[in-house]
């Protein structure tokens, strides 16, 4: 099976910079992606890693180690419109199915 | 238009009865998933298909069945609900490599009373 790990909930203030982690634990490696979403609607995709480093993405990052199970995503300049959930998603080796985190509510405050 | 579009948005249905929720989409991807989400659990794979004659159990498919009708069309049912299907549904779409990640319908808020 999978662990994936996120904390529960994050504060940020507008302005700011954020950083999310996740944390697998899997058996082979096959992609991690993480999504926001907003309250009560769809998740939308943020990004993809499957090499180690950052990936940068306008005010968004995302870094992984897969020697250390570890990922997380950057965000700077926080904007409100930034308060959502943040899901992490793992693929493991050999499979073409992401497991999901149970996400991290981020809330930006003025 | 969405890329990927569920029917109903919201369904209030009693103990006991079928239903269908739909889902059809424009991006062309051969892959369609179905999951659940429920407050501090997370999504969860109900059912997922890679092509139409292909449909593959996810880790929660006790209760639920598909129907591959075509390469962009996907249904959930129901066949008996109980209250504790009361979710958030999604379709979702992924091409194979899943790069850009899975497109997500809007979901349906099904309530089972």
């Amino acid at each position: 099976g999978q662990n994936i790990d996120q904390p529960t909930e994050m504060t940020a203030t507008e302005g700011a910079i954020v950083q999310i982690n996740c944390t697998y634990q899997t058996s082979g490696f096959n992609g991690l992606f993480w999504y926001q979403q907003h309250a009560g609607e769809a998740p939308t995709f943020l990004s993809y890693n499957v090499l180690d480093g950052l990936e940068e993405k306008g005010r968004f990052s995302s870094f992984l180690s897969r020697s250390k199970g570890y990922s997380y995503l950057l965000l700077k300049e926080l904007q409100m419109k930034d308060s959502a959930s943040y899901l992490c998603a793992v693929r493991k080796g050999g499979s073409y199915i992401p497991t999901f985190g149970r996400g991290t509510s981020l809330i930006v405050h003025p | 238009d969405a890329d990927v579009t569920q029917t109903p948005r919201n369904r209030i249905t009693k103990t006991g009865k079928r239903i269908m929720l739909e889902c059809s989409q424009t991006k062309g991807h051969d892959r369609m998933y179905w999951y659940r989400q429920d407050p501090g659990l997370g999504l969860r794979l109900i059912y997922y298909s890679f092509d139409v004659k292909d449909i593959n159990k996810g880790e929660i498919s006790d209760g639920y069945s598909v129907s591959r009708q075509a390469q962009a069309k996907f249904s959930l049912s129901l066949e008996s609900a109980i209250p504790n299907q009361t979710a958030l549904y999604f379709c979702a779409t992924s091409d194979s490599r899943q790069a850009d990640g899975y497109t997500f319908g809007s979901g349906t808020r099904l309530t089972v009373v």
